[in-house]
């Protein structure tokens, strides 16, 4: 079956990178996905990756995907206060549907 | 508005009681989905819709029942609520043939 894991919580400080990461389990995904949600808030989509690349940047933000380990990081350059908030990874299985991770609450310290 | 949002935000009922969950997308979008979001499970597809008037179960549909008889609407009606429904319902929307699943606010939905 499909199961997305991700640690519950990161702490940082302002300035510093933050890394978040993820394990799936569906090698059949084709697109894997970074959600944020803010306090009281849907979820945003951050950026995405399809499976056969390997890293995509987007300004502050660089996924990485190990398509191999079936793992997934995304890295926050100069982390800010405004960016705590819970992330989500997400994987696309083969029904075309989402299979999100249980979230990751980041909390960056000023 | 424009966008995609839910009704109530907030919203307070008796256990065996029915509710019914509303969205409204604005954007003609073909495929909406509604997801539940509990504390350690992140977010689970109850039921999603394609089209109008084509709806499917996702993981957890079990004590809910959708509809979608115009594009830009898709309630959930819980039948007969229970606690274990008690829980953060989003709806979603998006595009076919596009990646990007639009969501709403969210409502926060608490049984007694």
């Amino acid at each position: 079956g499909e199961d997305v894991e991700q640690s519950l919580f990161l702490s940082v400080r302002e300035g510093d990178s933050s890394v978040i990461n993820c394990t799936y389990t569906d090698s059949s995904s084709t697109y894997l996905y970074w959600y944020k949600q803010e306090p009281g808030a849907g979820l945003q989509l951050l950026t995405y990756i399809f499976s056969n690349m390997d890293m995509k940047q987007d300004q502050r933000l660089t996924v990485l995907l190990n398509k191999k380990d079936k793992h997934l990081s995304l890295r926050i350059a100069d982390t800010q206060t405004g960016d705590s908030a819970i992330y989500f990874c997400a994987e696309k299985n083969a029904g075309n549907m989402l299979t999100f991770g249980g979230g990751t609450r980041l909390m960056v310290k000023p | 508005d424009a966008g995609i949002t839910q009704s109530p935000r907030y919203k307070i009922t008796e256990t065996g009681r029915q509710v019914t969950l509303m969205c409204h997308q604005t954007w003609s979008h073909s495929y909406m989905f509604w997801y539940r979001q509990d504390l350690g499970h992140g977010l689970r597809l109850i039921y999603y819709s394609a089209a109008a008037d084509i709806t499917d179960k996702g993981e957890v549909p079990d004590g809910y029942v959708v509809s979608r008889s115009k594009t830009e609407n898709f309630p959930l009606t819980l039948e007969s609520a229970t606690r274990s429904q008690t829980s953060v319902y989003f709806c979603a929307s998006r595009a076919g043939g596009f990646e990007t699943q639009y969501f709403g606010p969210g409502t926060r939905l608490l049984v007694l």
